[in-house]
C-alpha cells in the first residue's frame, strides 16, 4: 500500500549541533517529495522539496537526501536552534494528477538550550 | 502575499449539528486540498478541487461529508450530522499548480460535545 514512515518519533539535540530526521516510503513510483515542519496550533509549513531526478537539495540551513535505492529521505537541519522545536513531516506526493500529499506520522524535534 | 486562510479557527458543534469551514487559497493558486489530522498523528487526505470542480475525492467519507470551491469565495468543507470521531483537525491547502508545493493554512480545530 501507500505509506511514508519516520523511524525516529523523538529526536533531542543541543542547541547549535546538527540534527538528522529520517523517513522511508513504500511507493517506489513516487517522484515528488516533501518536508514540512508544524508548530503547536499551527498548519505544515513547507521547508524543502526534491524530485526523484536529484539525491541532493539545500536550502538555508537545511538539506534534504534522496536515497531512492532504499527509498530513504532525510533532512538535516544544520546549527539547530530553539525555534527548530517542532514536529517535522515528510510527505510523499503522488494520485493521478499529483495532488495527494501522504504524510508520516511526524518526529517530535526538541531542542535543548 | 497572505496566505491560505481558514476559518473560523475553533468550532464546536453538538451531535447531529452541520459543521462548515471555510478556506481561502493563496492569491493565483486555483488548487485547493482539504486534509484532516487527528492528534498525534499526519495530515490524512480528503478531497481535491480546483474551481467549481472535484478532481480527487477519494479520502472524503462516503457520508455526510462533502466539499466545494465554487466561483466566486472561498472553498468550503461541509459535514452534516457530526459525530464524535469528527473532532479534528481540519487543513486546506493550495497550489499554483499540480505537482508543487501546497502551502497550508493554520486549521480550523473541530470539537464534537
Amino acid at each position: 500500500g501507500e505509506s511514508v514512515g519516520l523511524h525516529l518519533p523523538t529526536l533531542s539535540v543541543q542547541e547549535g549541533d546538527n540534527s538528522i530526521i529520517n523517513c522511508a516510503y513504500s511507493n517506489s513510483a513516487s517522484d515528488y517529495f516533501i518536508w514540512y515542519k508544524q508548530e503547536s496550533g499551527k498548519g505544515p509549513q513547507f521547508i524543502i522539496d526534491i524530485r526523484s531526478n536529484m539525491d541532493k537539495r539545500q536550502g538555508q540551513r537545511v538539506t534534504v537526501l534522496l536515497n531512492k535505492t532504499v527509498k530513504h529521505l532525510s533532512l538535516q537541519i544544520a546549527a539547530t536552534q530553539p525555534g527548530d522545536s517542532a514536529v517535522y513531516f515528510c510527505a510523499e506526493n503522488i494520485g493521478e494528477y499529483r495532488n495527494k500529499l501522504v504524510f508520516g506520522a511526524g518526529t517530535i524535534l526538541r531542542v535543548k538550550s | 502575499n497572505a496566505g491560505v486562510m481558514q476559518n473560523p479557527r475553533h468550532l464546536v458543534r453538538r451531535r447531529g449539528q452541520e459543521a462548515r469551514l471555510r478556506c481561502s487559497p493563496m492569491k493565483g493558486h486555483s488548487h485547493v486540498y482539504w486534509y484532516r489530522q487527528l492528534p498525534e498523528e499526519g495530515l490524512k487526505f480528503m478531497v481535491y478541487l480546483q474551481k467549481e470542480n472535484i478532481i480527487d475525492e477519494s479520502g472524503m467519507p462516503k457520508e455526510r461529508f462533502s466539499a466545494e470551491f465554487p466561483k466566486e469565495g472561498p472553498s468550503i468543507l461541509r459535514i452534516q450530522q457530526v459525530v464524535r470521531g469528527d473532532s479534528a483537525a481540519y487543513f486546506c491547502a493550495s497550489s499554483q499548480t499540480l505537482n508543487q508545493p501546497q502551502h497550508f493554512g493554520d486549521g480550523t480545530r473541530l470539537s464534537i460535545l
